[in-house]
């Protein structure tokens, strides 16, 4: 059972080269998540998608856009990479509960990104 | 707007020893709490997942509360060991299923 799987591990890139960190999960999740984290803070919120075709944004989504096509797939697109995107960032994956909320949630490894 | 903090930001305790971890956040309108270990360099991992209905659950050694009226959750790690010495986050999900997180305490654990 692979999980929650993030490609690229590693990745550097110019300013204003455009890029896809690309999240894949073979749990059948309905809900699935970006976070950034940077050194000494917290993860902040990207985007999120409750379902395929619905996607909305988390705390920090300039310069990012998602897309939900299938329930296995959430990609992340950079369209002009900037500086202040040099970071962590990962995936997660949960599965919906009756009350409403999410169950446990998984993560991938993580995507180390440096724009130059 | 939801905010989670974590006190302490740093902890070092020697090993046996019974912790408190400290987690607060501002909307007590959520879904759930969650608390995660985090190793350098790797991703999280979930270790308690608490419902908005429920007020605590244990995992262990691990026991994690919730107090949605006082907007407090609390990780208890009984009998430290060197190999809990990781970071470890809580994160709140509001009605609108943000996952909100706190910046994390970073536990030592001294042989």
């Amino acid at each position: 059972n692979a999980g929650v799987t993030q490609t690229p591990k590693f990745q550097v890139l110019k300013t204003g080269q455009s890029m896809t960190l690309q999240c894949a999960q073979d749990m059948n999740h309905e809900y699935m998540s970006w976070y950034r984290q940077d050194p000494g803070m917290g993860l902040r919120l990207i985007h999120y998608s409750v379902g395929a075709g619905i996607t909305d944004q988390g705390e920090v989504p300039n310069g990012y856009n998602v897309s939900r096509s299938t329930t296995e797939d959430f990609p992340l697109r950079l369209l002009s990479a900037a500086p202040s995107q040099t970071s962590v960032y990962f995936c997660a994956s949960s599965s919906p509960t009756s009350g409403g909320s999410t169950g446990e949630l998984f993560f991938g490894e993580g995507s180390r990104l440096t724009v130059l | 707007k939801q905010e989670v903090t974590q006190i302490p930001a740093a902890l070092s305790v020697p090993e046996g020893e019974n912790l408190v971890l400290n987690c607060s956040f501002t909307d007590s309108a959520i879904y759930n709490l969650q608390w995660f270990r985090q190793d350098p360099g790797k991703g999280l991992t979930s270790l308690l997942l608490i419902q908005s209905s429920q007020r605590e659950q244990t995992s262990g050694r691990l026991n994690a509360s919730l107090d949605k009226s006082s907007g407090r959750s609390t990780l208890y790690i009984a009998a430290s060991q060197p190999g809990d010495s990781a970071t470890y986050l809580c994160a709140a999900m509001d009605s609108s299923y943000k996952l909100i997180f706190g910046s994390g305490t970073r536990l030592l654990v001294r042989p």
